[in-house]
């Protein structure tokens, strides 16, 4: 079965560094698109960003301060976070990308999430 | 960037009602639209993707529709464990892929 587990996730101050990441199994990590989606208290989903063998993408709000990267022998996706503010508090989640047709997805396995709160 | 509008943002139901939300988006999207359920504490699951398709796995009481502009999730006779907040997203123009801000269905 696949799954995806993120870790990472704890309390840190305003301007701070986290590093996030998300162990997938049951399924060819490398023949995949990743993402980070994450979903802030009281709000919506918000795409973070994806990586896939020819391209990474990061938000806008996100990008000089986000990194998304993968090692995919060890089955694992990353997300590295600086300057972190206090709107980046939320729950992250890793998702696999399925593809529709050539160039459009719809996101098919997700883990179960891992909280990011940025606070003095 | 794609804006997708859902109504309503919440809803009351009981237990066998047909329930309908409806997804929006800022300029023709085809039929690259799926919709996905999200329950506290646990992954996000994906419903409907490309507009109809039903997902492995998810009971068929769930069906999408439409295309363009105006997309619909409807799910006949609500189940218990059908209480959870919906999302639609599009995955024509990207990136950014975009979600709707979600609609909540809560027990009447």
């Amino acid at each position: 079965e696949a799954q995806l587990v993120e870790s990472g996730g704890g309390l840190v101050q305003p301007g701070g560094s986290l590093r996030l990441s998300c162990a997938a199994s049951g399924f060819t990590f490398d023949s995949y698109e990743m993402k980070w989606v994450r979903r802030a208290p009281g709000k919506g989903l918000e795409w973070v960003s994806s990586i896939s063998t020819t391209a990474i993408y990061i938000a806008d709000s996100m990008k000089g301060r986000f990194t998304i990267s993968r090692d995919n022998p060890k089955n694992s996706l990353y997300l590295q976070m600086n300057s972190l503010r206090a709107e980046d508090t939320a729950v992250y989640y890793c998702a696999r990308s399925y593809m529709i047709g050539l160039a459009h997805d719809a996101f098919d396995i997700w883990g179960q999430g891992t909280m990011v709160t940025v606070s003095s | 960037d794609v804006q997708l509008t859902q109504s309503p943002s919440s809803l009351s139901a009981s237990v066998g009602d047909r329930v309908t939300i409806t997804c929006r988006a800022s300029q023709s999207i085809s039929r690259y639209l799926n919709w996905y359920q999200e329950k506290p504490g646990k992954a996000p699951k994906l419903l409907i993707y490309a507009a109809s398709s039903l997902q492995s796995g998810v009971p068929s009481r769930f069906s999408g529709s439409g295309s363009g502009t105006d997309f619909t999730l409807t799910i006949t006779s609500l189940q218990p464990e059908d209480f959870a907040t919906y999302y639609c997203q599009q995955s024509y123009s990207t990136p950014p892929w975009t979600f709707g801000q979600g609609t909540k269905v809560e027990i009447k």
